[in-house]
């Protein structure tokens, strides 16, 4: 599998409810970060969690470290419909980030 | 302060031609990061410079592209002799370069290659 894998692939909810999304990696990494991509746009940078950190809180965003599993979630909480987008985990190892495939959210008003 | 900005937004090229994407990095940042994303996929890495410097090409086709960051002016990657695989959208980041490895990565908007 590749590194970085998000899952689900894909994920569909009602305004108002909460969203998961999970990530693994193989490598040791300095961070992970989560970015959004709507569609046919750039990368938007959410947040970024350090390897000595276990969880993070932005707004409605919350994500979460398991170094020992190689992990991460992000939870988006009160969902929006302009929260629809695909989210990318990257893990940084070295200077370059490694992107999974992606979560695609569609949150339905 | 004007984020990364990258041009053309959209490139349409035959077989056989150029392609030449161009990278501006925010200001005060003097790294920059070359992606290209599939249709379909995620990002995947291509090159990272410094100015006048490239400090890892590993993840570059071996023939055909090539990437600078000269002194003045912004950073191009180059396409020659575009074949059809070649369309794709093509992001640059930039970040400050404090922490070398940990830095925060500020993508732009993407080119938008289509090789007929």
């Amino acid at each position: 599998s590749q590194q970085g894998e998000e899952d689900p692939q894909a994920l569909s909810i009602q305004e108002g409810e909460n969203a998961t999304m999970n990530c693994s990696y193989k490598t040791s990494i300095n961070n992970l970060q989560w970015y959004r991509q709507n569609s046919g746009r750039g990368l938007v940078h959410l947040i970024l969690i350090r390897s000595n950190e276990r969880e993070k809180h932005s707004g409605r965003l919350r994500v979460t470290l398991d170094t020992s599993k190689k992990s991460s979630s992000l939870l988006i909480t009160a969902s929006r419909a302009a929260d629809t987008a695909s989210y990318f985990c990257a893990e940084t190892s070295g200077s370059r980030l490694t992107f999974g495939e992606g979560t695609q959210l569609t949150v339905n008003p | 302060n004007a984020g990364v900005m990258q041009n053309p937004r959209h490139l349409v090229r035959r077989r056989g031609q150029e392609a030449r994407l161009r990278c501006s990095p925010m200001k005060g940042h003097s790294h920059v990061y070359w992606y290209r994303q599939l249709p379909e996929e995620g990002l995947k890495f291509m090159v990272y410079l410094q100015k006048e410097n490239i400090i890892d090409e590993s993840g570059m086709p071996k023939e055909r592209f090539s990437a600078e960051f000269p002194k003045e002016g912004p950073s191009i990657l180059r396409i020659q002799q575009v074949v059809r695989g070649d369309s794709a959208a093509y992001f640059c980041a930039s970040s400050p370069g404090y922490n070398r490895g940990s830095d925060t990565q500020y993508f732009g908007p993407g080119t938008r290659l289509t090789v007929l």
